[in-house]
């Protein structure tokens, strides 16, 4: 099974202040159609997971540019830039390039 | 406005079936392949079955193969998840999702 490490585990971040979070692949998340199926999920405290980001670095509809993502193959990052209060919960990229799809353990963003 | 409803859920004895169905609705259900992700008490996103757009292809996570089996009714817009064999491990909310939509999620518990 394809394992996503994500770094860190928590953050304290200044509301207005820059977030930065890693998730990495044990193989290679590029699919052999050429897309790499790696995507950012928010889940906000008591609610489902919301799509931030798909495919890498595509904002999903109605997500603000201050999400942005990027990275390829086996490296990948979500960036939050301008974190506003709603930004708080936990983040959790997911691979849907192989059987079986992966999450990886989630980083928990808290605002300071 | 898309919305994904869950039910079904409740508590359950060891070894006994339940099955959940999560209703769509504001999207073209047949037009998505749909997917089971559930969620232990305080533990992070495990996927747990995928199933195609025509129903005609289903995947599933090792830990539930033989137990569990996801269908759909496009006709109905409904989605299905039959759990057979139910251990105290599977105790989990369970959410329905297209992967960018989700529903509010529904709690399993598996207990004697």
């Amino acid at each position: 099974d394809v394992v996503l490490t994500q770094t860190p585990v928590s953050l304290l971040i200044s509301l207005g202040g820059q977030a930065s979070i890693s998730c990495r692949s044990s193989q290679s998340l590029v699919h052999s159609n050429g897309n790499t199926y790696l995507h950012w999920y928010l889940q906000k405290p008591g609610q489902s997971p919301q799509l931030l980001i798909y495919q890498v670095s595509n904002r999903f509809s109605g997500i603000p540019d201050r999400f942005s993502g990027s990275g390829s193959g086996t490296d990948f990052t979500l960036k939050i830039s301008r974190v506003e209060p709603e930004d708080l919960g936990v983040y959790y990229c997911l691979q849907r390039t192989h059987n079986p799809l992966t999450f990886g353990s989630g980083t928990k963003l808290e605002i300071k | 406005e898309v919305q994904l409803v869950e039910s079904g859920g409740v508590l359950v004895q060891p070894g006994r079936s339940m099955k959940l169905s999560c209703a769509a609705s504001g999207f073209t259900f047949s037009s998505f392949p749909m997917a089971w992700v559930r969620q232990a008490p305080t533990k992070g996103l495990e996927w747990v079955a995928t199933i195609s757009t025509s129903g005609g292809s289903t995947y599933y996570r090792d830990s539930v193969k033989g137990r569990f089996t996801i269908s759909r009714d496009n006709a109905k817009s409904t989605l299905y998840l039959q759990m057979d064999s139910l251990r105290s491990e599977d105790t989990a909310t369970y959410y329905c999702t297209t992967y960018e939509w989700w529903g509010q999620g529904v709690m399993v518990t598996v207990s004697s």
